[in-house]
Order: C-alpha cells, then structure tokens, then sequence
C-alpha cells in the first residue's frame, strides 16, 4: 500500500548541469503534479500529466524545465543547466481520474541543491 | 499576488486547548478547500476537506468552517496534541484549474 514514491529525496548539482527527479505515484492513481517550494513560500503548481499526456504546464518554467509520464515507468522533472535559484524542494502528487474534486496526495519531495 | 493567505507565520497553543488555523482567499472562483499538514523533510499530508457547497466539515478532532461570504476558512484542532507541531498550509482549487494554490503555511507549536 505504498504512498507516492519520489528518488532522489536530496540531489546536489553544480551550476550548468541537468537534474531529473523521478515520481511514481500511488497504485491506483493516473495523474500525477508537481509543484516546487521555495524557502519560507507555499507550494507552486508547475505542470499537471496524465500517462503519455501533458495537460497543463501553465505553472512551468518557460526554459530549462520539461516534464513526462510515460507510459511505462515514473515521471520525470527534468531541469536542464541548473542554476542557484532552482535550489528548493520539488513535490509530485497524485490523485485518481477528475471527474469531481479529488485529493491529491504528496510524495516526500526532494530537495535540490544547486552549488 | 497571493490568492490564498495564511496571515499568521505561527501560532502556539498549550495541549489540550483548541488550536484554530485561519486562510482567506481572494479568487471567488475558488470552489474547493484542503487543509494539509507537514512536518520538516516530509511531503504535506492531506487533513481535510470542503466543497463550498458546504460550511462545516468534520473528521474526528479536525473541523473545517468555511465562510464564502468572508473568503475565509478556518481550521480547528480540539484538544490539540504534542504531535499536531507541524506546518498547515491551506490549499484550494477551482473548477477548470489544475493545480492547487497554497498559502505559505502556519507554523503550529503545541506547549506541554
């Protein structure tokens, strides 16, 4: 009865290199978010995917930033040439199909740190 | 532009007493509340829950009031516990969006 799952929980990269954070979601559950927290903010939605499906990204960087669900294997943030303000912790969470309002319940995040 | 507003970074109650978190929002096509609770180095935990096609939500020491007239929703935790200490943030949706908006949190200190 496993939560969503999220790898790496802490990752440490240089300024101009690629981070990718991975998220599998609940069983059971088909659409998966990510949102990023800044220090001392609330959590910022960035893009919204259901399997094979990006279905809203409205909150997405416009550069540097990309994100999948494919159709087998866990999403994917990929953050191209970090740069020091991408440091903060980066959340995915999941919910069932939205027919009406549904829980999305949250991973254990992770935290990126750019040197 | 913050559209969901938690006014009090942190608030301290003693064990046992009632614990009332507050948020008032400012997107009147907000149409669904969350509570969500987070310790440090955790991912938010989901609380609680109301449509505003309600007023009151309860699940056991948790009670969720919302007041669509005000914006303003509140939290309560009674009696509260050494193991409420957390940070609450309050969440909300619309019909059409996607994504939650969060307020920056309250940081919930329980005193012994």
């Amino acid at each position: 009865n496993a939560g969503v799952m999220q790898n790496p929980r802490h990752l440490v990269r240089r300024r101009g290199q690629e981070a990718r954070l991975r998220c599998s979601p609940m069983k059971g559950h088909s659409h998966v978010y990510w949102y990023r927290q800044l220090p001392e903010e609330g959590l910022k939605f960035m893009v919204y995917l259901q399997k094979e499906n990006i279905i809203d990204e409205s909150g997405m960087p416009k550069e540097r930033f990309s994100a999948e669900f494919p159709k087998e294997g866990p999403s994917i943030l990929r953050i191209q040439q970090v740069v020091r303000g991408d440091s903060a912790a980066y959340f995915c969470a999941s919910s069932r199909p939205r027919g009406s309002k549904e829980t999305q319940y949250f991973g254990p995040g992770t935290r990126l740190l750019v040197l | 532009d913050q559209q969901v507003k938690q006014n009090s970074p942190s608030l301290s109650v003693q064990e046992g007493r009632i614990s009332i978190l507050n948020c008032d929002y400012t997107n009147s096509m907000f149409d669904y509340f969350l509570w969500y609770k987070k310790y440090p180095a955790e991912g938010p935990t989901f609380l609680i829950s109301i449509s505003s096609i309600k007023d009151k939500n309860e699940d056991g020491r948790f009670t969720v009031f919302l007041n669509k007239s005000a914006k303003h929703l509140s939290l309560h935790i009674v009696p509260s516990q050494p193991g409420d200490s957390a940070v609450y943030f309050c969440a909300a949706s619309s019909e059409g969006a996607d994504g939650l908006t969060f307020g920056k949190g309250t940081h919930l200190i329980i005193q012994p």
